[in-house]
């Protein structure tokens, strides 16, 4: 239990282009997503919390304009990076709470890598 | 400051040779510990939570055991398949349930 697929899992496109990431839970309901982005040899940072039905919570210093969040159901929660530029290449993971989990465990997904060329 | 400090950085191990892989956290109101196991190219993959000084958790070659400052990820003859990083998260008490990862402890095991 507790699957979480992300979707696509590699991505290249041009500058200027914008790219949408998906993220579900497939075996559980998440009112809570988290994306988080990874560099190269480095730990999670944690870009914004995504809540079923309402606004995303973005951290400091995340563009809200530039990594829009969706997440319109329970088991679904997306990303787009507008109008990508290189150094939006990455790795982006999400993450997903199961609903009314005491523990609040995350599960994560397997990961997009995003190139930007 | 809200802070998770795990170490070694890096460590690597004799297949059979036993280690122990630390986090440090100083954070408010600790509402639990997670470890989970990244391999390359991939998202974490959840291992264990502890919730309280004293509790242990086991699974397979690993255990997991908790104080009020740190954590402990002890591997028993560990085996190549266990080579990956490490990553110990918290969540504080009063926060929206955000993790706070360290940096992780990237573990090679050669046969």
């Amino acid at each position: 239990g507790a699957v979480v697929s992300q979707h696509p899992s590699w991505v290249i496109c041009k500058s200027g282009t914008s790219v949408k990431i998906e993220c579900r839970s497939l075996d559980f309901q998440a009112t809570t997503m988290f994306w988080y982005r990874q560099f190269p040899k480095q730990s999670l940072m944690l870009m914004a919390t995504s809540n079923e039905g309402s606004k995303a919570t973005y951290e400091q210093g995340v563009e809200k304009d530039k990594f829009l969040i969706n997440h319109a159901s329970l088991t679904l929660s997306t990303l787009t990076v507008t109008s990508a530029h290189p150094e939006d290449s990455s790795f982006y993971i999400c993450s997903a709470r199961v609903y009314r989990d005491p523990q609040q465990t995350q599960y994560f997904g397997p990961g997009t890598r995003l190139l930007v060329l | 400051e809200d802070q998770v400090t795990q170490s070694p950085e890096a460590l690597r191990l004799q297949e059979g040779e036993s280690s122990s892989l630390n986090c440090s956290y100083t954070v408010s109101g600790l509402r639990g510990l997670f470890w989970y196991r990244q391999d390359p190219g991939k998202g974490p993959e959840f291992l264990f939570t502890l919730y309280s000084a004293g509790e242990e958790k086991e699974k397979e070659r690993l255990k997991a055991t908790l104080t009020k400052k740190e954590s402990f990820l002890h591997i028993t003859a560990p085996k190549p398949e266990d080579s990956a990083t490490y990553l110990c998260a918290v969540i504080k008490g009063g926060s929206s349930y955000k993790l706070i990862f360290g940096s992780g402890t990237r573990l090679l095991v050669r046969p």
